[in-house]
């Protein structure tokens, strides 16, 4: 069973600090990993993705990726109000495409 | 343009109908997607097509069938509906397995 775990949250920082969600999964032969943010009422849309151990920047999103402990991880530093979202952890093997259940960010002003 | 495109955005109907909802895309991608997605804003494959042939089925009622006329279309058909089907129904796709996938805008079903 294909499974991706992250924090149900509710997670809430206030403006200006760093954000850090986490996220697991069960099978060791998966291959790309990302996360998309979804705000209310509307789709997911792409943050990052992450296909080697180590670390991936991109402005103030930085990704964490650990094969060996199946871990998966996004930084947001200087969150910002309009951060406040529900983040989705994606794990993918070959054609099939796996969601974590979200974690809820609040960013507070 | 529109990359990945769902009708209808919205869809109120009662219990036993049947209804479709159409998808398409024009990004050239060769595997589409059908994705549910309730209340709790869990987002659960239901159906991927490769090339119009179908390569992942959830434990989805038979109630559901995908259907896809080309590579640029995959329908889903809902037979006998219930209310438990009420979700937002995302179609995306994807070049190949490597890249992120393209979501629609979502179809809101309610069934009551």
């Amino acid at each position: 069973q294909k499974e991706v775990e992250q924090n149900s949250g509710p997670l809430s920082v206030p403006e200006g600090a760093i954000a850090s969600l986490n996220c697991t999964y069960s099978d060791r032969g998966s291959q790309s990993f990302f996360w998309y943010r979804q705000y209310s009422g509307k789709s997911p849309e792409l943050i990052m993705s992450i296909y080697s151990n180590g670390d991936k920047e991109d402005g103030r999103f930085t990704a964490q990726l650990n094969k060996a402990s199946q871990y998966v991880s996004l930084l947001i530093r200087d969150s910002q109000p309009s951060d406040s979202a529900t983040y989705l952890c994606a794990v993918n093997w070959n054609n099939d495409m796996r969601f974590g259940a979200g974690t809820r960010l609040t960013v507070k002003p | 343009d529109t990359a990945v495109s769902q009708t209808p955005k919205y869809l109120v109907t009662q219990m036993g109908n049947d209804k479709s909802i159409k998808c398409e895309q024009n990004l050239g991608h060769d595997t589409m997607y059908w994705y549910k997605q309730d209340s709790k804003k869990f987002l659960k494959i239901m159906f991927s097509y490769n090339n119009k042939e179908l390569i992942i089925n959830e434990t989805v009622p038979n109630r559901f069938s995908p259907k896809s006329p080309d590579k640029a279309h995959l329908n889903l058909h809902i037979n006998s509906l219930e209310l438990g089907d009420s979700a937002v129904y995302f179609c995306a796709s994807r070049r190949d397995v490597r890249e992120t996938q393209y979501f629609g805008p979502g179809t809101r079903l309610l069934v009551l």
